[in-house]
């Protein structure tokens, strides 16, 4: 079975850049996560998609942040202008519904030179 | 919020053996409970979950302990293989929140050939 598809899997770019990184749940999952995941801070949530509408954007670091799921197989989530701080590993997640694991994928690997 | 990859407790055990990775959690609301494994350069990768109607649950070599009164779960991985090494995260999901995860700092699993 397919698990979630994140691409890409590297990324490499200046500051200042716009950087779009993107996500492929596993189908018939309707909810949707981007989490960022540092040394410093761990894992950390950003937003969360139920059936396609963001319900809690609350982890979103800043308005150079944003994220959209235009339908139930695809997510992306936007940096612009990125700076050297965002650099860290994003993952995708997805689950079927409450109380059911969530199941990432393996992640956006971000350097902002 | 946790943390801090820097700072991993770790665990080493001889390959065969069995090994206990222990998480307190932090919310006497938490209501469902995930294990996670994360190997080098892939995402977390479920591997069991419990509900806090159990106090344990099995699955192929690993058994999950809730202990609801000292807010504490375990994890038991049963004759330790090479592949099992890896960092572990516990998750607790707060029964007012249907979708956020609260992620334990982790411990490192290395395994003695």
């Amino acid at each position: 079975d397919a698990g979630v598809i994140q691409s890409p899997r590297h990324e490499v770019t200046e500051m200042g850049q716009e950087v779009t990184l993107r996500c492929k749940p596993i189908s018939g999952h309707n909810s949707l996560f981007w989490y960022r995941q540092t040394m410093m801070r761990g894992l950390e949530l950003l937003i969360y998609f139920n059936n396609n509408v963001p319900i809690d954007d609350s982890g979103m670091p800043e308005d150079r942040f944003s994220a959209k799921m235009p339908n139930a197989s695809f997510s992306t989530l936007k940096i612009q202008p990125s700076e050297p701080r965002d650099s860290a590993v994003y993952f995708c997640a997805s689950r079927t519904g409450q109380s059911q694991p969530q199941h990432f994928g393996d992640g956006t690997r971000l350097s902002i030179l | 919020g946790e943390s801090v990859g820097l700072h991993l407790p770790t665990l080493s055990v001889q390959e065969g053996d069995n090994s206990i990775i222990n998480c307190a959690y932090s919310n006497s609301a938490s209501d469902y409970f995930i294990w996670y494994k994360q190997e080098s350069g892939k995402g977390p990768q479920f591997i069991i979950d419990i509900r806090s109607n159990m106090d344990k649950r099995q699955g192929q070599r690993v058994t999950v302990l809730l202990n609801k009164t000292v807010k504490h779960l375990s994890l038991q991985i049963a004759a330790t293989q090479p592949g099992d090494s890896a960092v572990y995260f516990c998750a607790e999901n707060i029964g007012d929140s249907s979708y956020k995860l609260i992620f334990g700092s982790g411990t490192r699993l290395l395994v003695r050939p």
